[in-house]
């Protein structure tokens, strides 16, 4: 399979930056996403990276490297509303493979 | 509507009834895929449909799960004599493009979360 590894739970502080690791199987990847998904919502999109380097939309950014299998997504000046799961989900051909989600907390 | 709306939202089915979930995707998206997210998990892929042909069916979990979408618009997912693993939020998704395209971003909507007592 292709399993797709993010920490479970992380925490931080409102106005502060956090970074949102992710990594992937590289064997036949092409295409990592980013979601958010609130509690008892639906995911929504963030960012797609397909090539290596960074992607910045804002408050929020997404890195790639794809020879290391690795991804992450950097959040700033946190806000609580930022409070949520964040969903890394890689593509394999035609097949999308979520990972576990990362709960994340902030605090005021 | 703008998004992609699922109904019921919440289902709540005794060991061995039959449940039906309904998916309204995006007007004119082509993809339609159905997930299954257990709690504090991310999504699981059931079942993917490109119009209202069935393409990938991998991810069903046994035979008592089947997906329609018989015009290309509306799916419905039907999970027969539920069990109590079945328990879970089910999320359907819709892109606009087939998904084999080189970017796809799919749109979720809101799931149905089924309990089985």
């Amino acid at each position: 399979g292709q399993n797709i590894d993010q920490p479970t739970e992380m925490t931080a502080t409102e106005g502060a930056i956090v970074q949102i690791n992710c990594t992937y199987q590289t064997s036949g990847f092409n295409g990592l996403f980013w979601y958010q998904q609130h509690a008892g919502e639906a995911p929504t999109f963030l960012s797609y990276n397909v090539l290596d380097g960074l992607e910045e939309k804002g408050r929020f950014s997404s890195f790639l490297s794809r020879s290391k299998g690795y991804s992450y997504l950097l959040l700033k000046e946190l806000q609580m509303k930022d409070s949520a799961s964040y969903l890394c989900a890689a593509r394999y051909g035609q097949n999308f493979v979520f990972g576990p989600g990362t709960r994340l907390s902030v605090l005021p | 509507g703008a998004g992609v709306s699922q109904s019921p939202r919440y289902k709540v089915a005794k060991r061995g009834q039959d449940v039906a979930l309904r998916c309204d995707p995006i007007s004119g998206h082509v993809s339609l895929f159905w997930y299954q997210q257990a709690l504090g998990q991310g999504p699981e892929f059931l079942t993917y449909f490109q119009n209202e042909a069935q393409l990938d069916k991998s991810g069903l979990p046994s035979d008592r799960f089947f997906a329609e979408r018989p015009e290309g618009s509306v799916s419905t997912l039907k999970i027969q004599r539920t069990q109590q693993e079945d328990s879970a939020v089910y999320l359907c998704a819709s892109s606009f493009l087939g998904r084999s395209a080189s970017y796809n971003e799919q749109f979720f909507g809101p799931g149905t979360r089924l309990t089985v007592l």
